[in-house]
């Protein structure tokens, strides 16, 4: 069965650093997300992408965030100058958009600054 | 502010009982639904989606909605030891037609007590 990928699983770095965290979505899918969970808090929405663009952000996805699509697989968030308060898991989810609203989710990267 | 509303637990249900989870939406013109499960440390795993008023069952998993009061609830019947997780109830809120993306509740902690 299809599955979404993310890579890395843990990331750890040093605040005021980037990181680029990656997603290869679920072929043939046209709606890409990425959600952040905050430990012990809840799943939040952050930015949904289609047809190459942004289709809308929240408001936790300020300038020091932004997602690209590279090639035709991968979909990439992208944090400018990491903060303490961006620890979180990061999920990448995609949805077929052919009539199906189901977003599938990736096992997550989850993200310590330090 | 759009909110989704979850008891957070902890449910403890004996083991082969049926477990009940309920959950609450403010946008009233929601129109789709979706109950994920969540482990510890791990990604928002599908169990059921519900787009119309009633019931709606897959194995010992029933969704039920009632747009009318806002209000969708997942049963388990038959619980096992392996259903213990997070349950997460998912909106995707009316003013986000076509854009699909989800809002989370806080999950509802359940143990299942063989």
């Amino acid at each position: 069965e299809p599955e979404v990928t993310q890579t890395p699983s843990h990331q750890v770095t040093q605040m005021g650093q980037e990181v680029i965290l990656r997603c290869v979505p679920i072929s043939n899918h046209l709606y890409f997300y990425w959600y952040r969970q905050i430990l012990g808090q809840k799943v939040e929405f952050l930015v949904s992408f289609y047809n190459n663009e942004i289709s809308e952000k929240s408001e936790i996805f300020d300038d020091q965030f932004s997602v690209e699509r590279p090639d035709g697989s991968n979909f990439t968030l992208k944090i400018r100058s990491t903060k303490l308060e961006d620890s979180a898991m990061y999920f990448c989810a995609s949805r077929s958009g052919l009539g199906g609203e189901t977003q599938y989710f990736g096992p997550g990267t989850r993200l310590l600054v330090l | 502010q759009k909110e989704v509303e979850q008891n957070s637990g902890p449910l403890s249900v004996p083991e082969g009982a049926i477990a009940s989870l309920n959950c609450t939406y403010s946008d009233r013109g929601s129109q789709s639904f979706f109950w994920y499960r969540q482990y510890s440390g791990k990604s928002p795993e599908l169990i059921m989606f519900i787009y119309s008023n009633g019931d709606k069952e897959d194995g010992r998993f029933t969704a039920q909605l009632n747009k009318a009061s806002q209000y969708v609830s997942l049963l388990i019947r038959d619980s096992q030891p392996s259903d213990s997780a997070t349950y997460l109830c998912a909106v995707n809120m009316a003013s986000n037609f076509g854009n699909e993306k989800l809002t989370f509740g806080t999950g509802t902690r359940l143990t299942i007590i063989p």
